[in-house]
């Protein structure tokens, strides 16, 4: 399988709690993005790398939110002292860079969030 | 801001009725448009492109086009495995490789 991993697939925890998340792309897609996805909602975007480098942050990544991405490979996705808003499913997506047109991002299975 | 706009939030349909599916954006200077499909409890899965108002793209039973001011996507003769959320999704930003906004998504059903 050559498709955008992620791990873990579920994940609970506790309120305050700190999680990470990790996010393979595609092999050779230089572009990794964190999106967020509420039940009956649209992804929302959180976060955008080229290579190692994070290009972007959405209002919505807050201080206790933070992404990295060592050496321009596998993503992590930390959340420290989780709230119950939190809960969610985080979606990541990887892209190739193309010259001229918006390339398309494809999704991994996601990880889902429940902080009680 | 930029808005991406779905209609209807809900559709269902029996096996072989055609329909189409809306989605109204609002966005300066329009990258690309996507639409994906999704299933429960798992990620988008990508089906379509459009670049530029007159485009068309066909993957079996869907089609879909863009206008100026929004996409549609016709499913003919649907099957009930084509029952999913679909969501759409616009290219936001002054470079490529930037976010999507997406839109809220149509659940279909479609019944046997």
């Amino acid at each position: 399988d050559t498709g955008v991993s992620q791990n873990p697939r579920h994940k609970i925890t506790k309120r305050g709690q700190n999680v990470t998340f990790r996010c393979d792309p595609i092999s050779e897609h230089n572009r990794l993005y964190w999106y967020r996805q509420t039940l009956g909602q649209g992804p929302e975007f959180l976060t955008y790398f080229q290579n190692e480098a994070q290009l972007e942050k959405s209002r919505l990544l807050s201080d206790r939110f933070s992404a990295e991405r060592p050496k321009g490979s596998f993503s992590t996705l930390e959340i420290q002292r989780t709230e119950q808003g939190d809960s969610a499913m985080y979606l990541c997506a990887s892209s190739p860079r193309f010259r001229y047109h918006q390339e398309t991002q494809y999704f991994g299975p996601g990880t889902r969030l429940l902080v009680l | 801001e930029d808005q991406v706009t779905q209609s209807p939030e809900a559709l269902r349909l029996q096996e072989g009725e055609s329909s189409s599916l809306n989605c109204s954006y609002t966005v300066s200077g329009l990258r690309g448009l996507f639409w994906y499909r999704q299933d429960p409890g798992k990620g988008p899965e990508f089906l379509f492109t459009l670049y530029s108002a007159g485009e068309e793209k066909e993957k079996e039973r869907l089609k879909a086009t863009l206008t100026k001011k929004e996409s549609f996507l016709h499913i003919t003769a649907p099957k009930p495995e084509d029952s999913a959320t679909y969501l759409c999704a616009v290219a936001q930003g002054e470079t490529s490789g930037s976010r999507l906004t997406f839109g809220e998504g149509t659940q279909l059903t479609v019944n046997p």
